[in-house]
């Protein structure tokens, strides 16, 4: 199976970038996922990228894929307060009988100080 | 769209009682959902995969007859903690999976039940 894992602490100031990293073993993954966690919350899905593009751009997060190293991040651009939260990202299998089943990865908890 | 709820979203219950937790789609047919437990400060754990109308599928080291799992309609999937002890105290988070569509399998997650057994 799968197994996904990330630093589990960052802290950054207030209008810096924030770029939280995610390796991944298998290759076969099509789909890659982050999500965002607040405290006491389920899990907000942010953004995904599959496994053909490099990189995915949505207004302050950049997601950037490095197939070759199954190297996986997340950038958040002027991080503001409320962007503190746990980051999971997760790998999607390609194969269909399996379709949903994703492997989490153990979660990157981001500080931002003011 | 892609809402879904859980019911209740906190419950404290003595030891050896049962709860009932329910994860619902709102406003689309699940046809897959998922039960996933979070201890404080770790990842999720993936405990079970429901299909409507059949049976639950456990992961390793999750007791079946402990967990009751049942996906008794497209939008609404039912997770039992039978005679629940403290250590069972932990947040469940349910999702949800269309299984149709470019994104199949994404899945859209409830917002939790804290369950707290004392």
């Amino acid at each position: 199976g799968e197994d996904v894992e990330q630093s589990l602490f960052l802290s950054v100031r207030e209008g810096d970038s924030s770029v939280i990293n995610c390796t991944y073993t298998d290759s076969s993954s099509t789909y890659l996922y982050w999500y965002k966690q607040e405290p006491g919350a389920g899990l907000q899905l942010l953004t995904y990228i599959f496994s053909n593009m490099d990189m995915k751009q949505d207004q302050r997060l950049t997601v950037l894929l490095n197939k070759k190293d199954k190297h996986l991040s997340l950038r958040i651009a002027d991080t503001q307060t409320g962007d503190s939260a746990i980051y999971f990202c997760a790998g999607y299998p390609t194969d269909n009988t399996n379709a949903g089943k994703s492997t989490f990865g153990d979660g990157t908890t981001l500080t931002v100080k003011p | 769209g892609a809402v879904v709820s859980q019911h209740p979203s906190r419950v404290i219950c003595k030891s050896g009682t049962s709860v009932k937790i329910e994860c619902r789609s709102l406003d689309f047919q699940a046809t897959t959902m998922f039960w996933y437990r979070q201890f404080p400060k770790q990842s999720l754990m993936l405990m079970a995969t429901s299909n409507e109308g059949s049976k639950a599928t456990y992961e390793q080291g999750v007791e079946k007859d402990k967990f009751l799992i049942n996906h008794a309609s497209l939008t609404l999937s039912t997770l039992t903690v039978t005679s629940a002890h403290p250590e069972d105290s932990s947040f469940y988070i349910c999702s949800a999976s269309k299984g149709q569509g470019a994104l199949f399998h994404e899945q859209f997650f409830g917002p939790g039940t804290r369950l707290t057994v004392l």
